[in-house]
């Protein structure tokens, strides 16, 4: 089945803590970015990546580190969590680059709580 | 920077009516895709419906429509027929056609009445 899946689905730690949110795509997609979702602030992109080894700043990306070592996957890294960073957080993937247009597919997102 | 606004945080509608949703955006392109969301309690994205604003006519997936007014820069959402499972927070987002990210609204949140 063609999917995003996201490791945690929950999790609660404490301040400092570094931690990692794995996201990976079956799809050999290229694009892949991150979100994170407030009340009342909508979805905001975190961080982006067109390919392997590119990456790139979104609206929101402090306190936040990425890699992509491998098309597939696409971690979203919190080396010192704080508690502003409790959120909603989903992984997307896309097969083709501007200005070709498909759909986006998101994860199943991860409940993040920082104590 | 594109801006996304839903100005409804919360809506309800009886059971088989039809509802609105309005979103406005603020962009200086001209190429650029609109959608809408649904976010039910599992939390899932689910695309409900797109737009690309190069066509004229309004799209139409089922149930749902959008009323696409380019030079006002507005892309409202109608739920016909609603039904209970048309309960979830609504997102109204922004694509340029020169990148992927989305820009998202603030969301609205349908409550359907039985």
């Amino acid at each position: 089945e063609a999917q995003v899946t996201q490791n945690p689905r929950y999790l609660i730690t404490v301040t400092g803590k570094k931690l990692t949110v794995t996201c990976s795509q079956n799809m050999n997609h290229e694009y892949m970015s991150w979100y994170r979702q407030d009340p009342g602030l909508g979805l905001r992109q975190i961080y982006y990546s067109m390919n392997v080894e590119v990456t790139d700043k979104g609206d929101v990306p402090e306190g936040y580190k990425v890699s992509r070592k491998e098309k597939r996957n696409f971690p979203l890294i919190l080396e010192s969590p704080s508690p502003n960073q409790t959120s909603l957080y989903f992984c997307a993937s896309s097969p083709t680059l501007p200005p070709h247009y498909n759909e986006q597919f998101f994860g199943p997102g991860t409940r993040l709580t920082v104590l | 920077a594109q801006t996304v606004t839903q100005s409804q945080p919360e809506m309800s509608v009886q059971e088989a009516e039809t509802v609105t949703l309005s979103c406005t955006y603020d962009t200086s392109e001209s190429d650029y895709y609109l959608f809408w969301y649904k976010q039910p309690p599992s939390r899932q994205m689910i695309l409900v419906i797109r737009q690309e604003a190069y066509k004229q006519q309004n799209a139409t997936e089922n149930r749902f429509s959008v009323n696409f007014q380019k030079a006002a820069k507005s892309f409202s959402l109608k739920i016909s027929d609603s039904q209970l499972g048309d309960a979830a927070m609504y997102f109204c987002a922004y694509r340029s056609a020169t990148e992927e990210k989305l820009t998202f609204g603030t969301g609205t949140r349908l409550t359907i009445i039985p």
